[in-house]
C-alpha cells in the first residue's frame, strides 16, 4: 500500500523558513516523479513544484521560484520542500503527490497534508 | 499558462440523480487531462485520467469525455458518499493547473 507521510508544517513569521518532508513507502520511490501540491484555505489545488526520479530536473510555479526549493533523499525515500522568505500568500496545506507512471503529472496518491501558517 | 473553468460553482442533486460536471480549457490540451475529488477534510482522490480513464478502485458510475478544450465528468447515479469537491486538471504543459472545482452536494 503507497503512503505518503508529510511533517514540517508550522507558524512562521513572513520572511522565515520551514523545511517540509515526505516519507514515502509501498512503492518503488526512486522510479517515480514527486510534487508537492498546496490548497490555502477554502481556496482550490495549486501545483507548486516537481522533482524528477533522479532529482536531477526541477519544475517550479513562477510565483514560488527562487523561494521554495524541492529536493529528494532516494536513499531515504523521502521528498522535501525548502521554504524560504515566506509570505502570507504561501500559508496552505502543502500536499506530497506521487506520479502514477513516467506518462507525465497524473497524481494518483496524496499524502494527508501539512499545514504552513505564514503570519505575524 | 492553461486555465481550467469549471461549471457550474455548485449542483445540488438527489440520491439516484445524473451528474455532469464541465471543465473547459483556455487552448487545447488533447486528452490530458484528470478529474479528482476531494472530501471534506480528505486529500484529493484521482478518478479519472487522460479524459476517459477510470483510476484503480474508482466504481463505473464515474465516467470521463472529452478532448480538446471541452471535458466533462459524469456520475451516473449519484451516492451520498459522492458529496465532494470536484477539481480537474491538465498535464499538457508547465505549469500544471488545476481548476477552480464544482461542489456537489446531496439534497
Amino acid at each position: 500500500e503507497v503512503q505518503l507521510l508529510e511533517s514540517g508544517g508550522a507558524l512562521v513569521q513572513p520572511g522565515g523558513s520551514l523545511r517540509l518532508s515526505c516519507a514515502a513507502s509501498g512503492f518503488t520511490f526512486n522510479t517515480l516523479v514527486m510534487s508537492w501540491v498546496r490548497q490555502a484555505p477554502g481556496k482550490g489545488l495549486e501545483w507548486v513544484s516537481s522533482i524528477s526520479d533522479s532529482g536531477t530536473t526541477t519544475y517550479y510555479l513562477d510565483s514560488v521560484k527562487g523561494r521554495l526549493t524541492i529536493s529528494r533523499d532516494n536513499s531515504k525515500n523521502t521528498l522535501y520542500l525548502q521554504m524560504n522568505s515566506l509570505r502570507a500568500e504561501d500559508t496552505a496545506v502543502y500536499y506530497c503527490a506521487k506520479w502514477k507512471d513516467r506518462r507525465g503529472s497524473i497524481f494518483d496518491s496524496w499524502g494527508q497534508g501539512t499545514l504552513v501558517t505564514v503570519s505575524s | 499558462e492553461i486555465v481550467l473553468t469549471q461549471s457550474p460553482a455548485t449542483l445540488s442533486l438527489s440520491p439516484g440523480e445524473r451528474a455532469t460536471l464541465s471543465c473547459r480549457a483556455s487552448q487545447s490540451i488533447g486528452s490530458y487531462l484528470a478529474w479528482y475529488h476531494q472530501k471534506p477534510g480528505q486529500a484529493p482522490r484521482l478518478l479519472i485520467y487522460d479524459a476517459s480513464n477510470r483510476a484503480t478502485g474508482i466504481p463505473a458510475r464515474f465516467s470521463g469525455s472529452g478532448s480538446g478544450t471541452d471535458f466533462t465528468l459524469t456520475i451516473s447515479s449519484l451516492e451520498p458518499e459522492d458529496l465532494a469537491v470536484y477539481y480537474c486538471q491538465q498535464r499538457n504543459s508547465w505549469p500544471v493547473t488545476f481548476g477552480g472545482g464544482t461542489k456537489v452536494e446531496i439534497k
